[in-house]
């Protein structure tokens, strides 16, 4: 199993840009969260889904939006990249709202 | 509020010396309680967790955590530091969600 992966790695935008992240798993796992990371600030959550179809917000979900078409499948997306989205950008899934599985990570910078 | 309070920025051991890494939460109700670590350039990996039983939990690499009802405290600990275990490690509790410590960079010296 592959588990929790994301795509791409890095990125670079400028502000205005919009570009999307892609978070896929295949452990049949029906909760899926985004969440960025910040220096000194932990992880914080953006957005999260329950299930196929189902999207709901987080801690700091302006400028981001998300969908889960498919149950192991979910995209982050930024309509108009600014520079306070700089951040390193973990996806993870879980089969409850208790253990969580993490991605490797997507480091965005905006210029 | 609920929240997660890991008070070390960082905590330096020298190997084979045992190592705490402390946290306390403020959470309503029985806390569901999670150590990850984070390896650099790498997303988090579970270490451990408690949500009901006995006080002191077990995870993996070596390491446990006591769970202290009375002092709302998670500390991580490991009897012997290896230079291995230098990491970042994130302190979380489940309410609704997960709500995660700023985290702890643990430094083990040779």
């Amino acid at each position: 199993n592959a588990g929790v992966t994301q795509t791409p790695k890095f990125r670079v935008l400028k502000t205005g840009q919009s570009m999307t992240l892609l978070c896929a798993q295949d452990m049949n796992h029906e909760y899926m969260y985004w969440y960025r990371q910040d220096p000194g600030m932990g992880l914080r959550l953006i957005h999260y889904s329950v299930g196929e179809g189902t999207t709901a917000k987080g801690e700091v979900p302006d400028g981001y939006n998300v969908s889960r078409l498919k149950k192991q499948n979910f995209l982050l997306g930024l309509e108009s990249a600014a520079p306070s989205q700089t951040s390193v950008y973990f996806c993870a899934s879980s089969y409850s709202e208790v253990e969580q599985f993490f991605g490797p990570g997507t480091r965005l910078t905006v210029l | 509020a609920q929240s997660v309070a890991q008070p070390e920025d960082q905590v330096n051991v020298a190997e084979g010396n045992p190592l705490t890494v402390k946290c306390t939460y403020s959470v309503s109700g029985n806390p569901y309680l999670f150590w990850y670590v984070q390896y650099p350039n790498r997303g988090l990996q579970f270490l451990l967790k408690y949500i009901t039983g006995d006080n002191l939990v077990k995870g993996s690499y070596g390491f446990e955590a006591e769970f202290n009802k009375s002092q709302t405290s998670f500390h991580l600990k490991k009897p012997s530091a290896l230079v291995s275990d230098s990491a970042l490690y994130f302190c979380a509790v489940v309410y609704n969600k997960l709500i995660f410590g700023a985290g702890t960079r643990l430094a083990v010296h040779p």
